[in-house]
């Protein structure tokens, strides 16, 4: 079974710009969420999309912005990029019910944002 | 709002000893999963090891056990027979068990960077 996959790996921006985050989610995942990592906060939630909807949203501005596909994919979206962006993003999917519902959150390997 | 805390953000062990990883968390909720998260410098984060709060007894995973005090709110994470390999990042992490509700959101710590000397 494909984990969580991630792209791009890596990506270099100027402040200003924006950018577009992709993660497609483990085969039968229908919950997706986003977390910024970064070595002075951490891990943060950023938001999590569950059946196209979004179920919950960290405190995070309105530059960041996702959507979820009706085949679970989804994107995340970072735009008017300032320095402090710069960090490693990661995506998560998960059930949220079922006979092997677990609670487990599968990560991909992140997308890692340098904003210059 | 839960909150997550790691109070030792770092620690070492010598290969083959036991070392235990302290992790406090605050809730309101009686129904809630438990988790260690390990993130290799490679840098994907896996699962070490869950704990559904509804049940009394602790998770063992091999050599990885919990110690999970639901009353203290307590969740330490003990490895036992250390290898170089477990050299990693330890995230203690909350999830809701409220299906309608913040369930998709995960609480971290601020982790624990763990070196194991040879």
């Amino acid at each position: 079974k494909a984990g969580v996959t991630q792209t791009p790996r890596y990506l270099i921006k100027t402040r200003g710009q924006q950018v577009t985050l992709s993660c497609s989610p483990i085969s039968g995942h229908r919950s997706v969420s986003w977390y910024q990592q970064t070595p002075g906060q951490g891990l943060q939630f950023l938001f999590e999309y569950f059946s196209e909807t979004q179920r919950n949203k960290g405190n995070f501005p309105g530059r960041f912005s996702g959507r979820q596909f009706s085949n679970s994919r989804s994107e995340m979206n970072v735009s008017t990029l300032e320095l402090g962006d710069s960090a490693l993003y990661l995506c998560a999917s998960s059930l949220r019910q079922g006979a092997t519902f677990t609670g487990e959150l599968f990560f991909g390997e992140g997308s890692r944002l340098t904003v210059l | 709002a839960q909150t997550v805390t790691q109070s030792q953000p770092e620690m070492s062990v010598q290969e083959a000893e036991t070392v235990t990883l302290s992790c406090t968390y605050d809730t309101s909720e009686s129904d809630y999963y438990l988790f260690w998260y390990k993130q290799p410098p490679s840098r994907q984060m896996i699962l070490v090891i869950r704990q559904e709060a509804y049940k009394q007894q602790n998770a063992t995973e091999n050599r990885f056990s919990v110690n999970f005090q639901k009353a203290a709110k307590s969740f330490s994470l003990k490895i036992s027979d250390s290898q170089l390999g477990d050299a990693a990042m330890y995230f203690c992490a909350y999830r809701s068990a409220d299906y309608g509700g913040s369930q998709g959101n995960l609480i971290f710590g601020k982790g624990t960077k763990l070196s194991v000397k040879p």
